[in-house]
């Protein structure tokens, strides 16, 4: 099982909608998590942190589910400038706090 | 403020040959990081620092020499390159874990723009 596991995507939605991405972690002990997001061929760039009493930041919303090791990203009235490639993170106590990184879930808002 | 700094921006490589990828912060943060980003896959860690004259290393070191002499920069060689070392290079720095305003222990990284590297 990978350590962070994302849905690669794409998922295809229309300006307006709303989008919710999911990401399962393995280690029950961590406890830091964050999504990132990338533009295609652009470095990542820290989107919101996700606390434990969920989140908000104008139309993005993260939760984070610690029994079922899971954290989302729901994003309402898409807009064109929402595509790119979301990352989760999750930091690894044990692995010396380290980030570790999912492989990604891809965004396409079409008009 | 530049932030992260990254050169070279591309480098095309033929197996064996050597090369340095160098990034710099001006952020004057503890922590650097270099990773690897490959197609499907998430970053992954080669080499980090958690300062200066101080190294460690990753989830995928081999093949890979990291030197940190100054506080601000973080150097990644290649002492051999093969095909396998094609991928997209990012480096990252972040402050010192600390306690967010929710309890959790956080460290955000800031990236550089990345160096894409093919060797042929």
């Amino acid at each position: 099982r990978k350590e962070v596991e994302q849905d690669p995507g794409p998922f295809n939605v229309p300006e307006g909608a709303t989008v919710a991405f999911n990401c399962t972690y393995s280690n029950s002990a961590s406890q830091s998590f964050f999504w990132y997001r990338q533009d295609c061929r652009k470095e990542p760039k820290l989107l919101m942190s996700v606390y434990s009493s969920g989140n908000e930041d104008g139309r993005f919303t993260a939760q984070l589910n610690r029994a079922s090791q899971y954290i989302s990203l729901l994003i309402r009235d898409s807009k064109l400038s929402d595509s790119a490639t979301y990352l989760c993170v999750v930091n690894f106590p044990l692995r010396g706090n380290k980030l570790v990184f999912g492989a990604g879930t891809i965004l396409r808002v079409k008009s | 403020n530049a932030g992260v700094t990254q050169t070279p921006k591309f480098r095309v490589l033929k197996t064996g040959q050597s090369m340095t990828l160098l990034c710099a912060q001006d952020m004057n943060h503890e922590y650097m990081y270099w990773y690897r980003q490959d197609p499907g896959m998430g970053l992954r860690l080669i080499h980090y620092s958690v300062g200066e004259g101080t190294t460690a290393k990753g989830e995928v070191p081999d093949g890979y020499n990291v030197s940190r002499l100054k506080k601000q920069n973080f150097l990644l060689g290649l002492e051999s390159a093969a095909p396998s070392q094609t991928s997209v290079y990012f480096c990252a720095s972040s402050h010192l874990g600390h306690r967010g305003r929710h309890g959790s222990s956080y460290n955000e990284q800031f990236f550089g723009p990345g160096t894409r590297l093919t060797v042929l």
